[in-house]
């Protein structure tokens, strides 16, 4: 089944411990990305990377890193979490080529709690 | 600065009628406007998307009526059913740069 997945789902942490939310896909996408949702304010992107060893930012990049070492998987690293990073996690992927490159397939999410 | 404004933010709607749900964007670059439909519970997921290139999309009972010279863009459900009580997100993006901007979404409840 072609899907992404992300670990943790939920994850409830104290402030300034180095977290990780790991994403992985399985449909060979280029294109990774990562969201985070709040209420009114929808989703916003974070980091994007249109292939390996390629990122960039996103709206809100403060207080957040990624790597791409491999196609398949985009970890979000918070070095030092906020109470402001509160929030619902979205990773998504799709493919950069043909009629179908703009689709972006969402994982279930990844609630985090920073107290 | 949001790019993409989407009214309104709740929409109560009865079995059988039109849901409308409207999109406005600042930004000419943007060449993709999909809409994505998210469950409580669960991520986002595609259900309709335009290219200005054309005015209008159908997909079943799912339609995307574009205005390039107004930048607005609208998602109207026909015959809304229950089923389809969800929080819908109008999003824009430019090709080149890939960055999905989205509005700040539409609560739909459809009463039997």
């Amino acid at each position: 089944e072609a899907q992404v997945t992300q670990n943790p789902r939920y994850l409830i942490t104290v402030t300034g411990k180095k977290l990780t939310v790991t994403c992985s896909q399985n449909m060979n996408h280029e294109y990774m990305s990562w969201y985070r949702q709040d209420p009114g304010l929808g989703l916003r992107q974070i980091y994007y990377s249109m292939n390996v060893e390629v990122t960039d930012k996103g709206d809100v990049p403060e207080g957040y890193k990624v790597s791409r070492k491999e196609k398949r998987n985009f970890p979000l690293i918070l070095e030092s979490p906020s109470p402001n990073q509160t929030s619902l996690y979205f990773c998504a992927s799709s493919t950069n080529r043909g009629l179908r490159q703009n689709e972006q397939y969402f994982g279930p999410g990844t609630r985090l709690t920073v107290t | 600065q949001q790019q993409v404004k989407q009214s309104p933010q709740s929409l109560i709607v009865q079995k059988g009628g039109i849901s409308i749900i409207n999109c406005a964007y600042e930004n000419t670059a943007f060449d993709y406007f999909p809409w994505y439909q998210q469950f409580p519970g669960k991520g986002p997921a595609l259900l309709i998307a335009i290219r200005p290139d054309v005015s209008e999309k159908k997909e079943g009972r799912f339609t995307i009526s574009f205005n390039k010279s107004a930048k607005q863009f609208s998602l109207h459900i026909m015959d809304s059913q229950p089923g389809d009580s969800a929080t819908y997100f109008c999003a824009a993006e430019s090709t080149g740069r890939r960055a999905l901007t989205f509005g700040s979404g539409t609560r739909l409840q459809v009463q039997p």
